[in-house]
């Protein structure tokens, strides 16, 4: 059983446009992780939360995006004006015991 | 920088053949390496944590092995449902929770 849920597993919108990604935690974790994969490259870390803060972020993740625990269990991600370029799986990651991070199904995001 | 490199690209077996794959990082200071599974389409599988040179971790056909340099998974006797992408990642200890990921091996199992 998966630990974490991603909704929705495939999004498609036109540039410019903003998205919400949603991460689900089947239980209640302090540490939230973002990452994406554009196709055939490697993943790539995007941010990390920690009780409900920013705690650390790529050079991706510029004044566009930004990170959300709106009702304490839900956690997400707004790509504001979303660009070609942005087209990729978005993961979800939590971590639960040492540093081991579990990831999520993923959203596929296509901006065409 | 911290950098993570994985031979080969590719690699096709049969079923049976045993064969290793190879992780070679740079890090300033490592807090642990890891090794996950990646189906097409699909978010990475946690398969191992390895923390200092020497370690092993096993599970079912696969073996993971940490040197100061590389690692390496080891595979025994592959099934065609092992075929996967194997990603290696890394984590430095002076970062925070990042973790950097290799572009991974594309193993395939022939019946």
């Amino acid at each position: 059983e998966p630990e974490v849920t991603q909704t929705p597993s495939h999004q498609v919108t036109q540039m410019g446009q903003e998205v919400i990604l949603r991460c689900v935690p089947i239980s209640n974790h302090l540490y939230f992780y973002w990452y994406r994969q554009i196709l055939g490259q490697k993943v790539e870390f995007l941010v990390s939360f920690y009780n409900n803060e920013i705690s650390e972020k790529s050079e991706i993740f510029d004044d566009q995006f930004s990170v959300e625990r709106p009702d304490g269990s839900n956690f997400t991600l707004k790509i504001r004006s979303t660009k070609l370029e942005d087209s990729a799986m978005y993961f979800c990651a939590l971590r639960k015991s040492s540093y081991e991070q579990y990831f999520g199904p993923g959203t596929r995001l296509t901006v065409t | 920088e911290d950098q993570v490199t994985q031979s080969p690209e590719a690699l096709r077996l049969q079923e049976g053949e045993s064969s290793s794959l190879n992780c070679s990082y740079t890090v300033s200071g490592l807090r642990g390496l890891f090794w996950y599974r990646q189906d097409p389409g699909k978010g990475p599988e946690f398969l191992f944590t390895l923390y200092s040179a020497g370690e092993e971790k096993e599970k079912e056909r696969l073996k993971a092995t940490l040197t100061k340099k590389e690692s390496f998974l080891h595979i025994t006797a592959p099934k065609p449902e092992d075929s996967a992408t194997y990603l290696c990642a890394v984590q430095a200890s002076n970062r925070d929770d990042k973790i950097i990921f290799g572009k991974g091996t594309r193993l395939h199992i022939l019946p």
